[in-house]
């Protein structure tokens, strides 16, 4: 079955220190990834995406993913996290049904980053 | 640049009732089109999604439907509220594609109406 999968449903960083958020993929064919933020009662916003090409994709407000084919990951991060990066991340991949394709969400992860 | 709209932010209805949500966005032509929904427990649902004027796909069968009235406008209704209709309604454009490309492309959010039936 294709999905995406965000095994945390928290990450908590210190102001400062190196962030990582975690997201697994399963599909046929090639993956298209990608990654939005959401803040509070406010709709998504893109972030970066992942279709080929290096491996290491960076994108808006200093955030970076990195694509791994062999543990199916694409994990997002950023060197010295901030006190307003702290909104909710999802994760999303390009899923192939038949006769079209669409974007499968994963569940989500809120981030916070305390001062 | 391109900016989408949505209304109303907000909105309260009893159950029963009807509902007509509008999307619309400014800068583009002939974008696909998506209503999400978001459940308090913060997943994202996607409900419909259209690729041009009248073609429109359902991905999860229920009281809702949705329609394409001109280019650039999304309409999300309901003839009857059910209390499980509430939620953060989000739509979303990409660039234009048809069906086997939608899912290329990033989409951009407009800001969401809150619907909460009574």
């Amino acid at each position: 079955a294709q999905s995406v999968a965000q095994p945390e449903d928290q990450v908590n960083v210190a102001e400062g220190n190196p962030l990582t958020v975690k997201c697994t993929y399963s599909v046929s064919g090639n993956p298209y990834l990608f990654w939005y933020v959401q803040y509070p009662n406010r709709g998504l916003q893109f972030l970066l995406k992942y279709i080929t090409g290096d491996n290491l994709v960076k994108g808006s407000y200093g955030f970076e993913a990195e694509f791994n084919k062999s543990q199916t990951s694409f994990h997002l991060k950023k060197p010295s996290a901030l006190v307003s990066d702290s909104a909710l991340y999802f994760c999303a991949v390009r899923i192939m049904n038949s006769g079209y394709s669409t974007l499968t969400f994963g569940k989500g992860t809120m981030l916070l980053v305390s001062p | 640049s391109q900016t989408i709209h949505q209304w109303p932010a907000t909105l309260v209805q009893p159950v029963g009732s009807p509902l007509s949500l509008e999307c619309t966005v400014e800068g583009t032509s002939n974008p696909n089109l998506y209503w999400y929904r978001q459940a308090a427990g913060r997943g994202l649902q996607l409900l419909f999604y259209s690729v041009g004027i009248g073609q429109i796909s359902s991905e999860v069968p229920q009281n809702l439907s949705a329609s394409r009235p001109q280019d650039r406008q999304f309409i999300l209704s309901s003839k009857k509220l059910l209390l499980s209709d509430s939620g953060f309604y989000l739509c979303a454009w990409s660039s234009p594609g048809q069906w086997l490309l939608a899912g290329l492309y990033e989409q951009y959010f407009g800001p969401g109406t809150r619907l909460t039936v009574t």
